[in-house]
C-alpha cells in the first residue's frame, strides 16, 4: 500500500458525459501527478500540481482539467467523454517535485 | 523532444539474470527512475539514479551513464513474481515533468 488513495476504483459511463476522479496523496506529500494509461500503452503524463499550484502540463486534452485543493487532495475532471478516453487513470504523489513518486491504485474508466 | 526507448518484451528463465536497457533523449535531466508494474496494478518504485554508476538494492541494480543517455536495470536470481512490465522514467530539466518509457514486459519462465 503506497498510501495514495484514489476513488472510485471503477467507473462506467457513456460518451458525452462528465466524470470526476479523486486522489488523496500520502500524508505530507505536496506534489500530485495525474497519468493516463490506455490498454497496452505506456504512462502518459497529464498534469502536475505542487502545493495547490499547477506546475507542469503534459498531454492533457482541453476537455480535461484538474485542481489541487488546500487540503492537498486533487481532482481530475474529464468532460465530453469519448470512447478513446477509456483507460486507467493513476494519481501519484511525492514529497517534493523532484522526489520519488508513489502511485495510487488507479481508477479504471470505461466509456461506452 | 522527449524520447525514451526500451525493448518491448523480454523472456528469461527462473534463477537467471536479465538486463533491461533504457535509452533517453530528454530536455534536460534530473534523475532516472525504474518502476515495476504488474498487469492492471499501479507502478511501484524500484530505483533512482541521478549520478553515473551502479546502484544496488538486493536482487535489483540500476546503472546510469548520463553522457550516453543510457541506463539499465539488472535483475538477479529471477523469480516467477518478477514477471511484470518495467518502466524507465526520466525527470526533466525543470524537475517538473516525468517522462515514462513504453515499458518492457518481462516474462519469467520456469
Amino acid at each position: 500500500d503506497s498510501g495514495v488513495t484514489q476513488t472510485p476504483k471503477h467507473l462506467i459511463t457513456a460518451t458525452g458525459q462528465r466524470v470526476t476522479l479523486r486522489c488523496s496523496p500520502r500524508s505530507g506529500d505536496l506534489s500530485v501527478y495525474w497519468y493516463q494509461q490506455s490498454l497496452d500503452q505506456g504512462l502518459q503524463f497529464l498534469i502536475h500540481y505542487y502545493n495547490g499550484e499547477e506546475r507542469a502540463k503534459g498531454n492533457i486534452l482541453e476537455r480535461f482539467s484538474a485542481q489541487q485543493f488546500p487540503d492537498l487532495h486533487s481532482e481530475l475532471n474529464l468532460s465530453s467523454l469519448e470512447l478513446g478516453d477509456s483507460a486507467l487513470y493513476f494519481c501519484a504523489s511525492s514529497e517534493d517535485y523532484q522526489e520519488t513518486q508513489y502511485f495510487g491504485p488507479g481508477t479504471r474508466l470505461l466509456v461506452l | 523532444g522527449q524520447n525514451i526507448d526500451q525493448p518491448t518484451e523480454m523472456t528469461a528463465t527462473e534463477g537467471a539474470i536479465v538486463q533491461i536497457n533504457c535509452t533517453y533523449q530528454t530536455s534536460g535531466f534530473n534523475g532516472l527512475f525504474w518502476y515495476q508494474q504488474h498487469a492492471g496494478e499501479a507502478p511501484t518504485f524500484l530505483s533512482y539514479n541521478v549520478l553515473d554508476g551502479l546502484e544496488e538494492k538486493g536482487r535489483f541494480s540500476s546503472f546510469l551513464s548520463r553522457s550516453k543517455g543510457y541506463s539499465y536495470l539488472l535483475l538477479k536470481e529471477l523469480q516467477m513474481k518478477d514477471s511484470a512490465s518495467y518502466l524507465c522514467a526520466v525527470l526533466d530539466n525543470y524537475g517538473q515533468n516525468f517522462v515514462f518509457g513504453p515499458g518492457t514486459r518481462l516474462s519469467v519462465l520456469p
